[in-house]
């Protein structure tokens, strides 16, 4: 079974430059997730999708934002780069909650870049 | 704002020990307690799921407990191996509105020297 895709792998942008980056679930998973990871810090919750509908945000600012696609794949768009965006940027799925917990699956991140 | 806290944020060991290190989260609102191994320039592999309070989970050679009323998770590792040289990651979920969002420790980065 495939794992969680993400692409591209390395990004490098400029300042003021719109970035979109791309998230393949595992087959059957309902669910996309994704999460920064900025220099010294730990992961943050950035966006929860869920069947097509942004369902929680983080406590990022409105030019993070994303959707979700119908085959449930997943688009984060980051505009008006800011140097400080520059971070690994995961995305995780899980296969919706069927009343116990939901374990999420990671990708391997896109490296964001900007000069 | 949420705090998960780890300790040691790093470890070096010796091939054949033990090891074991922390967790600390909140308290209340607990939902699960989620462990994560992360190899470099790997993805990061879920280790744990814990939900309930008293929880061991055991893996192999790795385990961890779990205690929700004092807001804290410990993983142990018996027999360290070379290839266990990885990032621990422990993630909080809290119940109720935001579940699903997972707020993650810092991790504890351990070396296991040959």
């Amino acid at each position: 079974e495939a794992g969680v895709t993400q692409s591209p792998t390395h990004l490098i942008k400029t300042r003021g430059q719109q970035a979109t980056l791309r998230c393949s679930p595992i087959s059957g998973h309902t669910s996309v997730y994704w999460y920064q990871q900025a220099l010294g810090l730990g992961l943050q919750f950035l966006l929860w999708y869920d069947e097509g509908e942004e369902r929680n945000r983080g406590n990022f600012p409105p030019r993070f934002s994303g959707r979700q696609f119908p085959n449930y794949s997943s688009e984060l768009n980051v505009n008006a780069l800011e140097l400080e965006d520059s971070a690994l940027y995961l995305c995780a799925s899980s296969p919706g909650r069927l009343g116990g917990t939901d374990t999420q699956y990671f990708g391997p991140g896109t490296r964001l870049t900007v000069l | 704002i949420l705090n998960v806290e780890q300790s040691p944020q790093s470890l070096h060991v010796q091939e054949g020990d033990s090891t074991n290190f922390t967790c600390s989260f909140p308290s209340s609102n607990f939902y699960a307690l989620h462990w994560y191994r992360w190899e470099t320039a790997k993805s990061p592999e879920a280790l744990f799921v814990m939900t309930l309070n008293g929880d061991e989970k055991k893996k192999g050679r790795i385990s961890a407990t779990l205690n929700t009323k004092e807001g804290y998770s410990y993983l142990y590792i018996k027999g360290s191996q070379p290839e266990d040289s990885a990032t621990y990651l422990c993630a909080f979920e809290k119940s109720g509105a935001g579940s699903y969002q997972l707020t993650f420790g810092k991790g504890t980065k351990l070396s296991v020297i040959p």
